[in-house]
């Protein structure tokens, strides 16, 4: 079952330009993860929060929750064209091993 | 080096022509799980596996069979594939919350 939708679904910036992109979600959650899809290749995860912090940084990620409006957020700062790639969240399910993950956004880092 | 592998990378079959499709983990992780991903769908998981001998059902396991003889393998079954199941196969292993992901199995059933 899908439950969180990524906003937008694909955004295109300069490189050196942020990059902010959103996911929402249905249900309560204890954690949400953002992962990270080059084209065509395995995902690679990027950052965890937890259902009690509101905010958390990974080199030049940044990463919000909202849990009142079931809502996160990924910054990318200062991009580079390596950023290029699909980003996807995803909430814990019925157990912390199953994800629950929404259709991505597609980002492109024009040089 | 921690990974999940996965075999074949690439394949072409014809409907009716069983295949399997492979995924190992070095990691000695409990949980494993395949997904598949379509344009505009996401990932949908098809089957996990919480252990050896453990396996249960995604949100779209028809058409697929797993199993789970021992903890690194989880091999994908697919009996009799058909053109819907045209898609890019990720296998997918973990310990705690956060899963590590294969290369991915991208397959075309003609």
């Amino acid at each position: 079952s899908q439950q969180g939708e990524e906003d937008p679904q694909a955004l295109s910036i300069q490189e050196g330009e942020n990059a902010t992109m959103n996911c929402s979600y249905k249900t309560s959650i204890n954690n949400l993860q953002w992962y990270r899809q080059n084209s065509g290749r395995g995902l690679v995860h990027l950052i965890l929060i937890r259902s009690n912090e509101r905010e958390k940084h990974s080199g030049r990620l940044r990463v919000t929750l909202d849990t009142s409006k079931k809502s996160s957020s990924l910054l990318i700062t200062a991009s580079r064209a390596a950023d290029t790639a699909s980003y996807f969240c995803a909430t814990d399910g019925d157990s912390n091993y199953q994800l629950i993950w929404g259709a991505g956004t597609k980002l492109i880092i024009k040089p | 080096e921690a990974q999940v592998t996965q075999n074949p990378r690439y394949l072409i079959t014809v409907t009716g022509k069983k295949l399997t499709v492979t995924c190992s983990q070095n990691m000695n992780h409990e949980y494993m799980s395949w997904y598949r991903q379509d344009p505009g769908l996401g990932l949908r998981q098809i089957y996990y596996s919480m252990n050896v001998e453990v396996t249960d059902k995604g949100d779209v396991p028809e058409g697929y069979k797993v199993s789970r003889k021992e903890k690194r393998n989880f091999p994908l079954i697919l009996e009799s594939p058909s053109p819907n199941q045209t898609s890019l196969y990720f296998c997918a292993s973990s310990y705690g919350e956060t899963q590590y992901f294969g290369p991915g199995t991208r397959l075309l059933v003609l």
